[in-house]
């Protein structure tokens, strides 16, 4: 299998529920990503991993989570959502190098319903 | 602060003819901007990426020109077809942005091709 897979593709869940989102890049990329896209707004980056660093968007609240074990797979663990949560969420990768980012392969997103 | 505009409204034109999309910004000096096609529910798909020192390029049907004096990149695809119909992002990206977290998304604008 080939270029980035994610899974589920549709998630509904409660607002008291606990659930994780994954991501899997088939490229040898070494960078990953996570991405909000909410209706007619740009995408949001969450977090990302990238040659062994993470930074995160200082705005992101707590309740979500990311884990990368490794630079073929990665996670965002979901907890005590709002309903404001509903939204797209995209993972990429994306290979840097010394000139910079050179184009990102994302995944066909978990649409996410928070009740 | 960095802005990126899109035009938020629908692009409608007619099969065959060429569609041209534009991307502005504003308090940024990206080292290469990239284009992207979303469909409905589906994550982005890279199409093209244009560096501060090109003019323009081509890859197919579609042409991206990349003027930083006006900053502005116009988008085109010739001879469009029903299928071109989605929405179309840029993103600007800074020099050295080897950690990918400082590429900015626009929001898109939507194209539809009437057969």
């Amino acid at each position: 299998e080939t270029g980035v897979t994610q899974t589920p593709r549709h998630l509904v869940m409660g607002m008291t529920n606990k659930k994780s989102l994954k991501c899997e890049q088939h490229l040898g990329h070494n960078a990953m990503y996570w991405y909000k896209q909410s209706a007619k707004k740009p995408l949001e980056l969450m977090f990302v991993y990238s040659l062994e660093e993470r930074v995160e968007n200082n705005s992101v609240p707590s309740r979500f989570s990311p884990e990368c074990p490794n630079s073929s797979h990665l996670f965002l663990h979901l907890h005590t959502l709002q309903p404001e949560d509903s939204a797209l969420y995209l993972c990429a990768s994306s290979q840097v190098g010394p000139g910079g980012n050179y184009g990102y392969t994302f995944g066909s997103g978990t649409r996410l319903t928070v009740v | 602060s960095q802005k990126i505009e899109q035009n938020s409204e629908a692009l409608n034109i007619q099969e065959g003819k060429t569609a041209t999309l534009t991307c502005n910004y504003t308090n940024y000096s990206p080292a290469y901007l990239q284009w992207y096609r979303q469909d409905p529910g589906r994550g982005p798909v890279f199409l093209l990426l244009i560096r501060e020192n090109e003019k323009e390029k081509r890859k197919e049907r579609l042409k991206v020109t990349f003027d930083t004096t006006l900053k502005q990149s116009l988008f085109h695809i010739t001879a469009s077809q029903p299928a071109d119909s989605a929405t179309y992002l840029c993103a600007l990206d800074p020099l050295r942005n080897t950690g990918g977290f400082k590429t900015i998304f626009g929001a898109g604008t939507r194209l539809f091709v009437k057969a």
